[in-house]
């Protein structure tokens, strides 16, 4: 069965720093999708990027960046120089045929 | 603007009463989804549908059903409400397994 692991439950940084989201997934599938969604404070899941399991490029998008590792089976996502806006749940997921969730880390961004 | 709505931000009801959530989407996706979602677990597959008439079993089906008569709807029901069911219920549809998922608000079910 495919599972997903978030150790960090919550993240707590100032505004300018980055951060780093770990992301570890277990599959034994050859053919995946992975996902980063974040949940800001009013609740609702947003998509913010997809990778399949044939591109291993890291992808960066303005202060977000994603790598991927399938040597390490990890996801991790990065965010530059944080902004309180930052503040929010994010999960990873998983897809093989159906998606599976991580536990989620909340991040806090103090100004 | 594409969207998933679900009928209630809030919903309180008692134990045994029957209870409806209703889901809609107006993307013309296939699969829809229906999660719970409780802190430090994350979001929990209830129910899944990919097409009309369809659902598959996810990792936590006992206690809950699903319909889905029409290509837009998808509503799960709790047959009698227990105080293990509160929790915030989402809604999700995408356009194939493979693809990203778009959320609805959430309901928050309180069984009292």
């Amino acid at each position: 069965a495919q599972k997903v692991t978030q150790a960090q439950t919550e993240i707590s940084v100032v505004e300018k720093e980055d951060v780093t989201l770990d992301c570890v997934y277990e599959t034994r599938d050859t053919t995946y999708y992975l996902f980063w969604y974040k949940q800001p404070p009013s609740g609702e899941l947003v998509f913010l990027i997809r990778r399949n399991s044939f591109d291993e490029q890291n992808e960066i998008s303005g202060r977000y960046s994603w790598n991927f590792q399938k040597s390490t089976s990890s996801f991790n996502f990065t965010i530059t120089a944080s902004q309180v806006v930052d503040s929010a749940v994010y999960f990873c997921a998983l897809s093989e045929d159906d998606m599976r969730f991580g536990a989620g880390t909340r991040l806090t961004v103090k100004p | 603007d594409v969207k998933v709505t679900q009928s209630s931000r809030y919903l309180v009801k008692r134990t045994g009463e029957k209870v409806f959530l209703e889901c809609v989407q107006d993307m013309d996706h296939e699969n829809m989804f229906w999660y719970r979602q409780d802190p430090g677990l994350g979001l929990r597959l209830i129910y899944f549908s990919y097409d009309v008439k369809m659902k598959e079993k996810g990792d936590i089906p006992e206690g809950y059903s699903v319909s889905r008569e029409k290509k837009e709807r998808f509503s799960l029901i709790l047959e009698s409400a227990s105080t293990n069911q509160t929790s915030m219920y989402l809604c999700a549809s995408s356009l194939s397994p493979f693809r990203e998922q778009v959320f609805g608000p959430g309901t928050r079910l309180t069984v009292l």
